[in-house]
């Protein structure tokens, strides 16, 4: 069974600040990978998506990496701004690709 | 395009009762999936149809059950509810389940009392 771990679980940075949110997986063997934002009490916004044969993935001032090989993805925010505040929660899918394994997110907060 | 859609956003229900949510996803896809979020527990899968069919279905009591209907909305019933049923459940809908990028709704927040 896929396990999937976020570090860390919480992150305080001033406005401005480049930033890097971890996601480690333990089933190498994986389709894709996604990354998602949830505000608090709503659904999961898709950020970005990374298939198996691509290493990184860009949108705007987020990129996230994939390294299959090492079970690890990075997600990172450049100059960070305060409604990037929310939890960030990584998911890769089972062998059939039916359903996701997520981690616990980390939950980011960016002082003004 | 309009995105995943679920109903109602909020439920109050007492102990021992069911209820029924909805959920109808992008127009075009076929795979719906439905996970229970709760702080204790994070993201857990419940249930995932395609084409009117459970696929695969996560480690849940029978108590929570699901279909999906030939349009693709899916509803979800958890029957007999218990106070540890609290919760924000999410539905997720893909073109195909295998590889594809998944859409969340902005869930149902059930409360158990």
């Amino acid at each position: 069974k896929q396990e999937v771990t976020q570090i860390p679980a919480a992150l305080s940075v001033p406005e401005g600040e480049n930033l890097v949110l971890n996601c480690s997986f333990t089933d190498s063997a994986i389709y894709n990978l996604q990354w998602f934002r949830q505000d608090p009490g709503k659904g999961l916004t898709s950020l970005l998506l990374i298939q198996s044969s691509q290493r990184e993935q860009t949108s705007g001032r987020l990129n996230a990496s994939l390294d299959k090989s090492s079970g690890r993805s990075t997600l990172y925010i450049a100059a960070s701004q305060p409604g990037d505040s929310a939890t960030y929660l990584c998911a890769a899918p089972s062998n059939t690709g039916n359903q996701f394994y997520f981690g616990t997110g980390t939950s980011l907060t960016v002082i003004p | 395009k309009a995105g995943v859609t679920q109903t109602p956003r909020y439920l109050i229900k007492t102990r021992g009762q069911q209820v029924t949510l909805s959920c109808s996803p992008i127009s075009g896809h076929r795979s719906v999936s439905w996970y229970q979020q709760t702080p204790g527990q994070g993201l857990q899968f419940l249930f995932e149809y395609f084409s009117e069919t459970q696929r695969n279905k996560g480690n849940f009591p029978g108590r929570f059950s699901g279909r999906q209907f030939s349009n693709s909305r899916s509803e979800m019933n958890v029957s007999t509810l218990e106070l540890g049923d609290s919760a924000l459940y999410l539905c997720a809908s893909s073109v195909q389940g295998q590889g594809r990028e998944a859409f969340f709704g902005q869930g149902t927040r059930l409360t158990v009392v």
